[in-house]
């Protein structure tokens, strides 16, 4: 099966403060995501990457960087929290495909970021 | 990714079938339907996906009309484990970074 794993379930931090979030997936995926999902807004791609190095912003990229410097690890970097960033994080991963329309996402189970 | 619409939340007895409809009136030809369930405090899960004709998994089934402007997605027998929230997603060709655009979804309760 599957594993996406995420570095934490819960996080309080303070505004200002940077804000590391690890995901690591085992299936050799080359596209990675992270989303946000607040109440009444539903999952927004904040980044993705389909390859090592490589990143693409999503809908709601600022205040926020990635890093990808292994196929297995996507890091979502806050580089200085605020309390409008406080959420759920999710990050995903899969296999690419072409056509884009048939690939499935594997989910972790997520990261509450609380920002004080 | 474009609109899909869904209700607010639907409710079924245990191991009763359960139907969760979606609209998609827009859906260009090659456009698949996806869809994906989160259960609480869980990420969401891939459930199914077609283009054109009905498809069965051990999850669920999906049957997409013939126009292909709705589909609906099938549980044969409900579990108290099923009660989650349920997004029916489209998804194009030209879906950049294969990104998946989740809307509102239907939150499924299941009652004993």
């Amino acid at each position: 099966d599957v594993k996406v794993t995420q570095s934490s379930r819960y996080l309080v931090k303070r505004t200002g403060e940077k804000v590391f979030l690890e995901c690591v997936q085992d299936m050799d995926h080359e596209n990675m995501f992270w989303y946000r999902q607040d109440p009444g807004l539903g999952l927004r791609l904040i980044y993705f990457s389909y390859d090592v190095k490589m990143k693409e912003k999503g809908d709601i990229p600022e205040g926020y960087s990635v890093s990808r410097e292994k196929k297995e690890r996507f890091s979502l970097i806050l580089e200085s929290a605020s309390t409008n960033q406080t959420s759920m994080y999710l990050c995903a991963s899969s296999f690419p495909n072409l056509a884009g329309s048939t690939d499935t996402q594997y989910f972790g189970p997520g990261t509450r970021l609380t920002v004080l | 990714d474009a609109k899909t619409t869904q209700p607010n939340s639907m409710e079924s007895n245990e191991e009763e079938p359960v139907h969760l409809p979606c609209n998609h009136s827009t859906i260009s030809g090659t456009d698949y339907i996806h869809w994906y369930r989160q259960l609480p405090s869980q990420g969401p899960e891939y459930v199914i996906h077609g283009l054109t004709s009905n498809v069965n998994n051990r999850m669920a089934s999906l049957a997409i009309a013939e126009d292909r402007k709705s589909s609906t997605l099938i549980l044969h027998r409900a579990t108290l484990r099923d009660a989650a929230v349920y997004y029916c997603i489209r998804r194009g060709t030209n879906n950049a970074g294969n990104m998946l655009t989740f809307g509102g979804g239907t939150r499924l309760m299941v009652k004993p």
